[in-house]
């Protein structure tokens, strides 16, 4: 069976800092990566998304994240962050783009920014 | 870009009434579509696979009498929570696959209060 870990509950940035949230995940096959953000009381908006091709994957608002399947991760990283950034973070995997399917989600890492 | 529709954001009712959650693809075609459920604090968590058309497959341990899934046209799946209890109080969430291919596009999602 499929599953995600997302080791950090919480994490605490500073405005202006290096991000990195990581994630590992378990899954039989090629897997279908993503990574989304949730606001409180929200839907989910979809940041990036592997599926193959080049490991390293950009995304909307700044982030990018590395698939690295010798270490079975793909961490969400952002270079400086933003207030606006605080949010809910979720990495998921699926199978066949992640459409056929429901996607296996990590338990999330939320994110404060400290000014 | 792709918008899934989701409706009412929002229910407050008694014990023993049936809630309907409405999920629409709004300027896409969704044969399949996907109902999640996340406790306070928890990931999102799959119910179960909307199929236009057909029966709609659930995830181990959800009770599909429970939970009734009606997927009757290409843009619209409901979802209907029936004699609701306060156990079942949370956010439920839905997602809708294009059928043209790409990753899953999220409703705002529904915050269901039972009294």
């Amino acid at each position: 069976a499929q599953s995600v870990t997302q080791p950090d509950i919480h994490i605490t940035v500073s405005e202006g800092a290096s991000l990195e949230l990581r994630c590992n995940y378990s899954y039989g096959a090629t897997p279908y990566l993503f990574w989304y953000v949730q606001s409180p009381g929200q839907g989910l908006q979809l940041l990036l998304k592997y599926f193959s091709g080049d490991t390293l994957v950009q995304g909307i608002k700044g982030f990018e994240a590395e698939f690295k399947r010798s270490q079975s991760s793909f961490n969400l990283r952002k270079p400086s962050v933003h207030w606006s950034d605080a949010a809910e973070y979720f990495c998921a995997v699926g199978a066949m783009g992640g459409g056929a399917d429901g996607l296996t989600f990590g338990k999330g890492t939320h994110l404060i920014i400290q000014p | 870009g792709a918008v899934v529709s989701q409706h009412p954001s929002r229910v407050i009712c008694k014990s023993g009434t049936s809630v309907k959650i409405e999920c629409r693809s709004l300027d896409f075609q969704a044969t399949t579509m996907f109902w999640y459920r996340q406790f306070p604090k928890q990931s999102l968590m799959l119910m179960a696979t909307s199929n236009e058309g057909s029966k709609a497959t659930y995830e181990q341990g959800v009770e599909k009498d429970k939970f009734l899934i009606n997927h009757a046209s290409l843009t619209l799946s409901t979802l209907t929570v029936t004699s609701a209890h306060p156990e079942d109080s949370s956010f439920y969430i839905c997602s809708a696959r294009d059928d043209r291919g790409g990753p899953q596009h999220f409703g705002d999602g529904t915050r269901l209060s039972i009294l």
